[in-house]
Parts: structure tokens; C-alpha cells; sequence
């Protein structure tokens, strides 16, 4: 099965609303990242999070290890923040990063 | 500090054709990343080096990808007979060790 689940799949908002983003990972982890993509865009980091919780701005990023989860929350929703958002999963005992399927987010006027 | 750098930008082949990306990572960054990420999905590693030995490439089709790091900066990454299946973005990343990965713009492929 999937090692990264992400959801939801896709998210429509009305500017100004919040949202709540979501991974779990179904083996142990060293570490986690939150990526922002817009359509045929590269991959911009949003977050680098071992553990606990990172804010920057609008964006809070909660990792709980121990639970393997991880959340991404945007506070007061703008028009540019629509795009793709992608986490990742750095598992125990290797370097590379196993991605989810993105959540495709639309934020409406 | 300039980031990750690919080129081409686009490619686009008829199948059968070979075809090379170039990626310079971050000034330092030990450790270099192959991609492929398929349309509307996330990406897939393909390779990684650390310096100039390559780490993992379990999942880089050896009978036709092959990628090098021969100075342990630069890195190409060549597909010999492109396929269909193959059309996708191929993204570089770096890091330093066991960190935070930063990526490059990608190459944008199409095989015909």
C-alpha cells in the first residue's frame, strides 16, 4: 500500500477561509517536508519538520513522529495560495523522500 | 546563494531518441537527487548520490536511464531510448546529509 497518505484530495475555499491539510505515513520516519507546487511549477519547500510545530506567516506546519502524521494549516486563505501542496516522508534508514499525491488547492474570490 | 539549476528547461523527442539532463545542485550539498514526477502525481526517486557514489538506484530503469556525479557536484541524468511512458517532469534536489532536500526548476520531457 501507499507509504504516504495524503488528504483531501482537493480543497475549494472561499478567500479568507482556513485549511487543513493532512499526511499519515504507514512506516517510521526520520523527518517530513511540505511542498508548495503550481501547475508545471518546481517544488518549493514550505517546511523542513522532524517534529512539532513550525509557523511561518499564515502557514503552520504540526508533525507528531510517534503518531507518523503530520498537518499543514493556512490561516485566512488568499487567491495566490491556490496550487498544489505536497508532503514527503523521509523514512527510517534512508535519505530519500517518498511524496503523497498532493492536495490540489483552489481559492475562490 | 544561487539554488538548484536543471536544463533544459523542455524537451520534447520522438520515441527512441536519447536525451541528457543536466543539474548543478547548491554550492556544498553532498548529497544529489533524481525525480520523476508524472503528471498529477508527486514525485518518485530515481537515483541519489552522495559526492560521486550512488547511494540507491533501485528504481532508475537501467536498461535504458543511466546518471552519473563523476566530481561528485554536477550530475547528468540520460534516458538512451525514450518510451512514451516516460513523458514526465525529471527533478534534481540536494542536500547537505540527512536534511532538508531543496529542488531544482525541472525538465519538462514529452516523448511523441
Amino acid at each position: 500500500g501507499q507509504q504516504v497518505q495524503q488528504s483531501p484530495t482537493s480543497l475549494v475555499l472561499q478567500e479568507g477561509e482556513n485549511a487543513e491539510l493532512q499526511c499519515n505515513f504507514s512506516t517510521s520516519l526520520n523527518s517530513m517536508q511540505w511542498f508548495y507546487q503550481r501547475p508545471g511549477g518546481s517544488l518549493i519547500s514550505v517546511f523542513y519538520n522532524p517534529s512539532g510545530t513550525k509557523q511561518s506567516g499564515r502557514l503552520t506546519s504540526t508533525t507528531v513522529i510517534k503518531e507518523r502524521r503530520s498537518s499543514l494549516h493556512i490561516s485566512s486563505s488568499q487567491i495566490t495560495d491556490s496550487g498544489t501542496y505536497l508532503c514527503a516522508m523521509e523514512p527510517s534508514g534512508s535519505w530519500q523522500l517518498i511524496f503523497g499525491s498532493g492536495t490540489q488547492l483552489t481559492v475562490m474570490p | 546563494e544561487a539554488g538548484v539549476t536543471q536544463s533544459p528547461r523542455y524537451a520534447v523527442l520522438q520515441e527512441g531518441q536519447a536525451v541528457s539532463f543536466w543539474c548543478d545542485p547548491i554550492s556544498g550539498h553532498d548529497t544529489l537527487y533524481w525525480y520523476q514526477q508524472p503528471r498529477d502525481q508527486g514525485p518518485q526517486l530515481l537515483v541519489y548520490f552522495r559526492d560521486e557514489a550512488v547511494i540507491d538506484n533501485s528504481q532508475l530503469p537501467s536498461d535504458r536511464f543511466s546518471a552519473v556525479r563523476p566530481k561528485g557536484t554536477n550530475s547528468t541524468l540520460k534516458i538512451q531510448s525514450a518510451k512514451q511512458g516516460d513523458t514526465a517532469t525529471y527533478l534534481c534536489a540536494s542536500s547537505l546529509g540527512v536534511a532538508e532536500q531543496f529542488f531544482g526548476p525541472g525538465t519538462r520531457l514529452t516523448v511523441l
